[in-house]
């Protein structure tokens, strides 16, 4: 069984710049998360869908950071305009559903803003 | 805010030797998860451990919870070079369906 994939891994770009990130989580998992990962600290959640659904957004600075998971698959985070302090590792993980505790991790996207 | 804090921040230990690290949270919860994260790589799931539940085994694994003390503890026997990571515990409160994670523990298994 495939794990969650992220893509890119890397990537590097000048402050003001956008950016997306994409997560296709593992294949029947309907809950799906963003992270963010800061140097040195744990993974901080950003937003949790549920299908098509986010319902729970609260930690995602709005002004900036949209997010969208069509279909109730895959899923797409976007960062316009980025900052110097968005660099940090970007961790999608999904879920089968809201009842099942553990998650699964893709191994993330590290966003370095120059 | 129900995030662990682990104990130590850093260990290093020699091969063969048993790594302890400590979790503590503030908030009820319905269970608490361990996680590793070696260098570079995503989380990967280590052992779950629910509220009403005092020990669990997983392997070389033990994880124990003092729900009254709201801490939480990871116990590696025998490690190996392997087990260098960071270690990760998350409390989970299920009526927001939430993970909270501290900044975790590193651990270095010197050969």
């Amino acid at each position: 069984e495939a794990g969650v994939v992220q893509s890119p891994r890397y990537k590097i770009i000048e402050k003001k710049q956008p950016v997306a990130f994409w997560c296709n989580p593992i294949s029947g998992h309907n809950t799906l998360y963003w992270y963010r990962q800061n140097l040195g600290q744990g993974p901080e959640l950003l937003i949790r869908y549920e299908n098509e659904e986010a319902v729970d957004d609260s930690q995602l600075p709005k002004d900036r950071f949209s997010a969208e998971r069509l279909k109730g698959v895959d899923s797409t985070l976007k960062i316009q305009p980025a900052e110097l302090g968005d660099s940090a590792v970007y961790l999608c993980a999904s879920t089968l559903g809201r009842g099942v505790y553990e998650q699964y991790f893709g191994p993330g996207t590290r966003l370095t803003v120059t | 805010s129900q995030q662990g804090e682990e104990d130590p921040q850093a260990l290093s230990i020699q091969e063969g030797e048993n790594a302890t690290m400590n979790c503590s949270y503030k908030t009820s919860i319905n269970n608490l998860q361990w996680y590793r994260q070696n260098s570079g790589r995503g989380l990967v799931h280590l052992i779950l451990i629910r509220s009403n539940e005092r020990e669990k085994h997983s392997g070389r694994l033990r994880v124990t919870l003092d729900t009254s003390k709201k801490s939480s503890s990871l116990l590696i026997t025998a490690s190996r070079a392997a087990d260098t990571a960071s270690y990760f515990c998350a409390p989970y409160r299920s009526n927001d369906y939430k993970l909270s994670f501290g900044a975790g523990t590193t651990v270095t298994v010197r050969a």
